[in-house]
This record gives structure tokens, sequence and C-alpha cells, in this order.
């Protein structure tokens, strides 16, 4: 039982480039959610989605994408990274008595 | 929308000393409560959650945290604190929100615990 795995661990980008964070399931949990850590700001949520098909925003959404294609799968687009989104990233999934975290993903953006 | 306020943003102590890191929510309905705690270089465990029925929590590795409805809060202790748990802890509320049940934290407070 793998619960939520994240793809990468590590990531570096340059300003301007491109990349999808990917995270999946094993769970079939309906609710997904990522997140960005940031030091002495606690995880705040990016997206997350309700279920399969669908999709929020959540506290700061700007400069990300997410889809949810199905219900296992809920990847977060960065279009064109910035410095600003040089963060921790974690995509988790929920029952209501629990939330399951993966294990993260640390991005720089140079 | 609910929110969720940690007021202790770093907190030192010495082994066997005791613990208590406050942790207040804003929201007018029913909420679910977590504390998750993360250890150096790792990702969220769950410490402990309270839904319903007796207040007091008991969870992992000693601590509890009390739900006093009247107050909002939700707050961790432990009597008695080891090096081994140095580490972030974060409060969490889950509330429904537009008929969703939406996870949020708090700002985390950071324990160091010299030996």
């Amino acid at each position: 039982n793998a619960g939520v795995t994240q793809t990468p661990k590590f990531q570096v980008l340059k300003t301007g480039q491109s990349m999808t964070l990917q995270c999946a399931q094993d769970m079939n949990h309906n609710s997904m959610y990522w997140y960005r850590q940031d030091p002495g700001m606690g995880l705040r949520l990016i997206y997350y989605s309700a279920s399969e098909g669908t999709t929020d925003k959540g506290e700061v959404p700007n400069g990300y994408n997410v889809s949810r294609l199905n219900k296992r799968e809920f990847s977060l687009r960065l279009e064109s990274a910035a410095p600003s989104q040089t963060s921790v990233y974690f995509c988790a999934s929920t029952r209501p008595s629990e939330a399951f975290f993966g294990q993260g993903t640390r991005l720089t953006v140079v | 929308a609910q929110s969720v306020s940690q007021h202790n943003h770093h907190v030192i102590l010495s082994e066997a000393a005791s613990l208590e890191l406050g942790c207040n929510y804003s929201y007018g309905g029913t909420v679910n409560l977590f504390w998750y705690v993360q250890y150096p270089g790792q990702h969220l465990q769950l410490l402990l959650k309270y839904f319903s029925g007796d207040p007091l929590v008991k969870g992992i590795k000693g601590f509890e945290a009390e739900f006093i409805k009247s107050k909002f809060s939700f707050n961790l202790r432990k009597p008695s604190v080891q090096w081994s748990d140095t580490a972030e802890y974060f409060c969490a509320v889950n509330a429904w929100d537009t008929g969703f049940q939406k996870l949020v934290f708090g700002t985390g407070t950071r324990l160091l615990v010299s030996p």
C-alpha cells in the first residue's frame, strides 16, 4: 500500500520554464489537495479537488494549474516558473478522519 | 471560510519540561481538528485528531489535546518532552465549506528540545 506518491522529489528550474508535479493515491479517496510549505507560513492550499473532474482554487492559486483526470491522480502544473514559487510542495488525499501526505517535492526556481 | 491560528512560532524547551502549544480556529460550524507533526526532512504525520465525544484526546508519543468549544481552541500538550520531539507542529481544521471538506493548516510551531 503506497498511500500518496509524489514525483519528482527534487527539481531545479530556470525562471520561465514549465513543469508538472505528479501525485497519485491508491486509497480510493475522493478529495485531493496541493499545498506549498514555506518557512513561517505553514501549509497553504493551492488547489483542491473534491472528486474526479472537479477542481477549485485555494488560498494561493496564482501561477498554477491543476488536473484531476481520474480518481487516483492530481497533477500540479507551473506554466512559467518564478523564483517566488521556490517552495516545498505537498500533495494530500483525505478521508473524513485523516489526511495522507506525499513525501513532498522540493522545488527551486533560479 | 475557516482559519487556524498558532500563536507560538518558535518554542525552546529543555528535556522533561512540559509543553503546551496553542491553536485557535475560526469557523461557526462543525469541525474536525487535527495536530500533525513534521520531523526534519520528513512529511507530515498525524499526532491526534478530534471528531466528537470526549474533548480530551490522546495521541501517539504521549501527546494529548483538549478541545474547548467555547474558546474555539485545540491546544496540544505533553507532560514531559524528549529531545526526539524536536519538530514542527501544525494544527489543522477540517470543515465543511460549500459542501466540501477543506483542510486548512495553521502556520506551524517549531519546537526545539535541548538535551
